[in-house]
C-alpha cells in the first residue's frame, strides 16, 4: 500500500555538524508535508512544513527539501545541538482533511 | 490551558479490563484527533472529531475502541476488554479546524500498559 517511510532508523551526528534526515513517500497525490520532532516522553512537536508547489523551505536552523520527481523529502538541521536529539517523523497530508499519515520515524542522536 | 492535556499520563491495567483516556484540547480548537503509537513505531490514526459533525472512525482497530467528544471540548477514548496488543502510547492532538494545512498540536500522551 501507499505509505510514508524513512530510509534510516537511527542517525548519529557530532555536535556542530549538519544533520540530514530522509523520508520517502509513494502517494503522488499528497500535497502537504510536515516534519515533527518527538522528544522522549512528549508528544510530537511541529517543526516545519512544505507544500507540494515548493521545493525548499527554510526555518530557524532547519530546511526542508521536497523532490517530487523521486517522491523524497528531507529535513536538514544546521549546527546540530544536543537538544536536537529526538525522533523525527515526516508526515503527509493526502487530502484537505488533515488526515496526516506518519512515517516510522528516525532517531537522531547528537554526540557531544 | 496552554496546550493539549491528556490524562492519565500512565495507565497500567489487567487484560480484560476497560480503560478510559481523557484529552483536553486547546481552547478554541474545533478539530480533535486520537493516534496510537506503538513502541518504536510511527503514529497510527484512530479517530477524528470536527465540531458537531459525525466523527471519522475509520482508524479504530476494533469495536472494542470507541471515543466521544461533547461539542468542542473534552474527548474520551475508551478501550473495552483490553488486550496486551493494546499496549501503546495514545496521543491526542487538536487543531483550529479541519482546513488544509492546519497544524496539529499534540499532547504528551497516555502510556497504556496491559498486563
Amino acid at each position: 500500500g501507499e505509505n510514508v517511510g524513512l530510509h534510516l532508523p537511527t542517525l548519529s551526528v557530532q555536535e556542530g555538524d549538519n544533520s540530514i534526515i530522509n523520508c520517502a513517500y509513494s502517494n503522488s497525490a499528497s500535497d502537504y508535508f510536515i516534519w515533527y520532532k518527538q522528544e522522549s516522553g512528549k508528544g510530537p512537536q511541529f517543526i516545519i512544513d512544505i507544500r507540494s508547489n515548493m521545493d525548499k523551505r527554510q526555518g530557524q536552523r532547519v530546511t526542508v527539501l521536497l523532490n517530487k520527481t523521486v517522491k523524497h523529502l528531507s529535513l536538514q538541521i544546521a549546527a546540530t545541538q544536543p537538544g536536537d536529539s529526538a525522533v523525527y517523523f515526516c508526515a503527509e497530508n493526502r487530502d484537505a482533511g488533515n488526515m496526516l499519515t506518519f512515517g516510522g520515524g528516525t532517531r537522531l542522536m547528537v554526540k557531544p | 490551558g496552554a496546550g493539549v492535556s491528556q490524562s492519565p499520563s500512565n495507565k497500567v491495567t489487567e487484560k480484560g479490563k476497560d480503560v478510559e483516556l481523557r484529552c483536553d484540547p486547546i481552547s478554541g480548537h474545533t478539530a480533535l484527533y486520537w493516534y496510537r503509537q506503538r513502541l518504536g513505531q510511527g503514529l497510527e490514526f484512530l479517530i477524528y472529531f470536527q465540531g458537531n459533525s459525525a466523527p471519522d472512525k475509520s482508524g479504530l482497530p476494533s469495536d472494542r475502541f470507541s471515543a466521544e467528544r461533547t461539542g468542542e471540548s473534552v474527548s474520551t477514548l475508551t478501550i473495552q476488554r483490553t488486550q496486551q496488543e493494546d499496549s501503546a502510547v495514545y496521543l491526542c492532538a487538536s487543531s483550529r479546524s479541519r482546513g488544509a494545512n492546519e497544524k496539529l498540536f499534540f499532547g504528551s500522551g497516555t502510556q497504556l500498559s496491559v498486563l
